[in-house]
């Protein structure tokens, strides 16, 4: 079956470092993919898409890669803030127009 | 501009109760989504419409119904609630995925439901 898994162990780094979420699919090859934040006790607000022609995508902090061989999108963020503490959703759109997320990854920076 | 707007924001059940979870929007989104999210998990999704009179199963739509007459509103219906329905229930809308536009989902805030 079709499948998105992100790593379901929370992330923990320095502030002023960068972090790497991964995103890996399994059995499909989505034209794009979305990332969200989401806060706690909130609705996920999105913050970059990446197109499967695209290899990598900048937006401000934001840094995504999409490796369609690997079948794999990596999601940065550089000089991390404490403010960047948060959960991140990958989410691909399959047919028919369903968005499907993955679990989210918790990402927790200190300052 | 209110955006996706939900009610209600709480909601406590007895088993096999009946209720519907309301969805409005306002950006003229034809594209229209009921998730839940239980605690520590992901997004899963309930049912989704890509335009009025138009509805299609998602991921986990057993004890679910929808109903899409109108643009703007999008009802998810629970008919016998069981303590399994627990959850936070969030809908969401957007275009649909265009050659330029992101087809980014716009989130309500939420409705938390209990069911004991």
């Amino acid at each position: 079956s079709q499948k998105i898994e992100q790593n379901s162990e929370a992330l923990n780094i320095q502030e002023g470092k960068t972090a790497t979420l991964t995103c890996n699919y399994t059995n499909y090859s989505p034209a794009y993919l979305q990332w969200y934040r989401q806060d706690p006790g909130r609705g996920p607000v999105f913050l970059i898409l990446i197109r499967e022609n695209e290899k990598e995508k900048r937006k401000e902090r934001l840094k995504v890669t999409f490796d369609t061989t690997l079948k794999q999108s990596l999601f940065h963020i550089t000089a991390s803030q404490p403010a960047d503490s948060a959960t991140y959703l990958c989410a691909w759109r399959g047919t028919g127009g369903k968005l499907i997320f993955g679990q989210g990854t918790e990402l927790s920076v200190k300052p | 501009n209110a955006g996706v707007t939900q009610t209600p924001k709480f909601r406590i059940l007895k088993i096999g109760q009946s209720m519907t979870l309301q969805c409005t929007q306002d950006m003229n989104h034809n594209y229209m989504y009921w998730y839940r999210q239980d605690p520590g998990m992901g997004l899963k999704l309930i049912y989704y419409s890509v335009g009025a009179g138009i509805t299609d199963k998602g991921e986990v739509p057993n004890g679910y119904n929808v109903s899409r007459s109108t643009t703007e509103d999008f009802p998810l219906r629970l008919e016998l609630a069981a303590p399994s329905q627990t959850s936070v229930y969030f809908c969401a809308s957007s275009y649909s995925m265009g050659q330029m536009g992101t087809g980014e989902l716009f989130f309500g805030e939420g409705s938390r439901l209990t069911v004991l």
